[in-house]
């Protein structure tokens, strides 16, 4: 049982170049996150899509854009790198988010480790 | 701006000692907490969540919620070597669909 993968695990990019973060799940959940985390300043939301065919900004958007493929993967995509976006970032899934339940239970997939030159 | 503070650490405790971890949010209505440890280059794992006052047991683990004070707690007991960690508190937010907020974390260090 895979939970969370995400690709690539480590990339260096140029100021200005483009990349895109995959992320997919294999628990048949209806949500997924993305997530950077800096030192010092925790994790902090970039998008997250409640179920399948809706995205929403989180706290820290700018600079990304995500697409929810299908219910399994969800990619964000960096347009013109900064090296502000120098980061770990983590994709997380839950089986929902409605409620005051366990239904918000994340699952974090291992990291994806950029750096912007 | 919803807000979870935790100090960030260290905090050093000996090898079978109690550690106490907290937690304060600023989101009166919230409803829902957790809490991971997150390993030095991993990724956070839920250890522990909370949704009534009181306290909760797992093992060595009690998670202890305080609505009226805005607090939520996490105490290991026989701290091991294998407890060094970062600890994130994370919250729910009040209503519809809410994500989670976290902490900054506190690192743990239990000395042999």
């Amino acid at each position: 049982n895979a939970g969370v993968t995400q690709t690539p695990k480590f990339q260096v990019l140029k100021t200005g170049q483009s990349m895109t973060l995959q992320c997919a799940q294999d628990m048949n959940h209806n949500s997924m996150y993305w997530y950077r985390q800096d030192p010092g300043m925790g994790l902090r939301l970039i998008y997250y899509s409640a179920s399948e065919g809706t995205t929403d900004k989180g706290e820290v958007p700018n600079g990304y854009n995500v697409s929810r493929l299908n219910k399994r993967e969800f990619s964000l995509r960096l347009e013109s790198a900064a090296p502000s976006q120098t980061s770990v970032y983590f994709c997380a899934s839950s089986e929902s988010g409605q409620g005051a339940s366990g239904a918000n239970v994340l699952t974090f997939g291992a990291g994806s480790r950029l750096t912007v030159l | 701006q919803k807000e979870v503070e935790q100090n960030s650490g260290p905090l050093s405790v000996p090898e079978g000692a109690i550690a106490s971890l907290n937690c304060t949010y600023s989101d009166r209505g919230s409803q829902s907490f957790f809490w991971y440890r997150q390993y030095s280059g991993k990724s956070p794992e839920l250890i522990m969540s909370i949704y009534s006052n009181g306290d909760k047991e797992d093992g060595r683990f009690t998670a202890q919620l305080n609505k009226a004070s805005q607090y939520v707690s996490l105490l290991i007991r026989d701290s091991q070597p294998s407890d060094s960690a970062t600890y994130l508190c994370a919250v729910k937010g009040t209503s519809g669909y809410s994500t989670l907020t976290f902490g900054k974390g506190t690192m743990l260090l239990v000395s042999p």
